[in-house]
């Protein structure tokens, strides 16, 4: 079964840092782009950030240039998110995505995990 | 960026009727390039809809997806119980992805 797992959101204090990870299973991790789309309470979808299925390019909103790394090891199928100086609008809820039809960053999302909550808050 | 505006902010109708939600974007889209989506409460966004008009795997065919340019039409045959929900269009031609505000169908 195709599956992603998202962890490690959690409750940080402005200007924190947390690192989301999603773990994918049931297909080849390395042949698909992934993303990292997020949700505020009561809100719309967001897209934050994508990668390339080789993470030879990444893409990012620019509301978290320079805050948010992604990145992803495709020996242990896993895609993550690093997050710095947090602010309270990042609040949201976190899915990670798969893209459709495989390395085309430009793609529709087929797979999206069950999110991960990450609060940002004194 | 591309802004996708969507109407009406809710739909309010009855199990059996037919639904039409409109998604507008703020500058030409190809159509290759945009998709909807379901939502449901406390659930994961679902893939109903890309390239405009293809229906994503086992999506069932009261789903359709129609449009071009500026303005994009998602249509529901006849709504099931199942299929009250939110909507959501998204375009993926133009970096950063941008999705809708979303549309609610409720029953009426």
């Amino acid at each position: 079964e195709v599956q992603l797992l998202e962890s490690g959101g959690g409750l940080v204090q402005p200007g924190g840092s947390l690192r989301l990870s999603c773990a994918a299973s049931g297909f080849i991790f390395s042949s698909y782009a992934m993303s990292w789309v997020r949700q505020a309470p009561g809100k719309g979808l967001q897209w934050v950030s994508g990668i390339t299925g080789s993470a030879g390019s990444s893409y990012y909103i620019d509301s978290v240039k320079g805050r948010f790394t992604i990145s992803r090891d495709n020996s242990k199928n896993t895609l993550y998110l690093q997050m710095n100086s947090l602010r309270a609008e990042d609040t949201a809820l976190y899915y990670c995505a798969r893209d459709l039809r495989g390395n085309y960053v430009e793609d529709a999302f087929d797979i999206w995990g069950q999110g991960t909550m990450v609060t940002v808050s004194s | 960026e591309i802004v996708l505006t969507q109407s009406p902010g809710t739909l309010s109708l009855s199990p059996g009727e037919r639904a039409t939600l409109s998604c507008r974007a703020s500058q030409r889209v190809s159509s290759t390039y945009l998709a909807w989506y379901q939502q449901k409460p406390g659930q994961a966004p679902r893939l109903l809809i890309y390239g405009a008009s293809s229906r994503a795997t086992g999506i069932p065919d009261r789903f359709t997806g129609s449009g071009s340019g500026t303005d994009f039409t998602l249509t529901i045959s006849r709504l099931e119980p199942e299929d009250f929900a939110v909507y959501y269009c998204q375009q993926y031609a133009n970096s950063p992805w941008t999705f809708g505000q979303g549309t609610k169908v409720e029953i009426k």
